[in-house]
């Protein structure tokens, strides 16, 4: 099973700052590694796929980058509503495509 | 515009069963690969179980294997998970989502089960 890390676990920063956020996992996934944002009460909403692609509707202040076993999701200038839980997750791995534990963004 | 919506969740005893559905909307169905993802109460997500389009393959994540069963019904639109022999440790909201090769693109509201006596 790929085992996928998110660090940090929070992190509390004020609008307008960037956010830089971090998956790693446990062996190669290639360039087959999303992004999720939650917010509470709400269904997870895709925002990267394949690493650096930017889903439909997401704001272009989200991307993407990395490949193999090291990702990072930057957020340029954060907007109020941007406060929320981040989920990676592979699929390289089919079907047991991961999920990492989560990156809490919260507002300092 | 793509709409799933899932119902049939609730309270159980251990050891009890429930079926959830998923109804979907806005996209052919029946072209697409579906998913069950579930979160635990203040807890990360973790993926159930997959079926294809057609509904000939299927899997499942060992924590459920041999007690939940997915299905679909191409004609009506709908997901399903009948859910067997239920743990307190399958407590969570489940949601369905469309799976394409972007990722799990489209969710649902999510539906609460709760196991408890």
């Amino acid at each position: 099973e790929i085992v996928l890390t998110q660090s940090p676990a929070t992190l509390s920063l004020s609008p307008g700052e960037r956010a830089t956020l971090s998956c790693r996992a446990s062996q190669s996934v290639s360039s087959y590694l999303a992004w999720y944002q939650q917010k509470p009460g709400q269904a997870p909403r895709l925002l990267i796929y394949d690493a650096s692609n930017r889903a439909t509707g997401i704001p272009a202040r989200f991307s993407g980058s990395g490949s193999g076993t090291d990702f990072t999701l930057t957020i340029s200038s954060l907007e109020p509503e941007d406060f929320a839980v981040y989920y990676c997750q592979q699929r390289s791995n089919w079907p047991n495509r991961t999920f990492g534990p989560g990156t809490k963004v919260d507002i300092k | 515009q793509v709409q799933l919506v899932e119902s049939g969740g609730g309270l159980v005893k251990p050891g009890g069963s429930l079926r959830l559905s998923c109804a979907a909307s806005g996209f052919t169905f029946s072209d697409y690969y579906m998913s069950w993802i579930r979160q635990a109460p203040g807890k990360g997500l973790e993926w159930v179980s997959y079926i294809s389009s057609s509904g000939s393959t299927i899997y499942y994540a060992d924590s459920v294997k041999g007690r939940f069963t997915i299905s679909r019904d191409n004609a009506k639109n709908s997901l399903y998970l009948q859910m067997n022999s239920l743990r307190a440790e399958d407590t969570a909201v489940y949601y369905c989502a469309r799976v394409s090769l972007l990722g799990d693109d489209y969710w649902g509201q999510g539906t609460l089960v709760t196991v408890s006596s």
